[in-house]
């Protein structure tokens, strides 16, 4: 999985509690992003990284913060965790734009 | 608003035979298209790249092609295995200045042998 991890890989939390996904490459790529793929709807982008501290929103942003305090780290924080969030995360990370993505192994969330 | 399809959620073949998949767009003018395939429990992985001047891309037994008049894309795989058995995705240039990715909701390939 081209040196990217993802932890946890298996989460389920309670409605309300905050949650934090961190991804991690080894990789030295630019960007990261981070997707929910749910059935029916594919992968959507809910934020994505362009250099250390420098972070956007993607598609389904709302609910979800990010950070990136080193290039090799991108995390993902649930502020209050709904069930409408149980879904399986994937981390990606690319040279540039315009170039392959590679995906992490994913974290399946379950909130109760 | 912008819109992928990728044809019926499911596609059952022969093995053999040659799969074809589609992706079709709305409201896109892609620089790029790109197919992936994903395993269940796996993160997806890369396949081919096409760019919108580029009408075919070929790779082993994988073969793509981007019609930009059509705002379609069709990927094929020859002598298809069982092991070829998996979703595979199609993602379009989504634009704007960050360029990301935007992802349809894929197609289930199942090689019957």
């Amino acid at each position: 999985d081209a040196g990217i991890t993802q932890s946890p890989r298996h989460k389920v939390t309670e409605t309300g509690t905050p949650v934090t996904l961190r991804c991690h490459q080894t990789e030295n790529h630019r960007y990261m992003y981070w997707y929910r793929q749910d059935p029916g709807h594919g992968l959507r982008l809910i934020h994505y990284s362009y250099g250390v501290k420098d972070t956007d929103k993607g598609e389904v942003s709302d609910g979800y913060s990010v950070s990136r305090s080193k290039t090799e780290d991108f995390l993902l924080t649930l502020e209050s965790a709904t069930s409408s969030q149980t879904s399986v995360y994937f981390c990606a990370i690319s040279e540039s734009t315009q170039e392959t993505q590679y995906f992490g192994p994913g974290t399946r969330l379950l909130v109760l | 608003s912008q819109k992928i399809e990728q044809n019926s959620e499911a596609l059952n073949i022969q093995e053999g035979k040659t799969a074809t998949l589609t992706c079709n767009y709305t409201n896109y003018s892609p620089a790029y298209l790109q197919w992936y395939r994903q395993d269940p429990g796996r993160g997806p992985v890369f396949l081919l790249l096409i760019r919108e001047n580029e009408k075919e891309k070929r790779k082993e037994r994988l073969k793509v092609t981007f019609d930009t008049t059509l705002k379609q894309s069709l990927f094929h795989i020859t002598a298809s295995q069982p092991a070829d058995s998996a979703t595979y995705l199609c993602a379009l240039d989504g634009g704007g200045s960050a360029r990301q990715l935007t992802f349809g909701s894929g197609t289930q390939l199942t090689v019957l042998p």
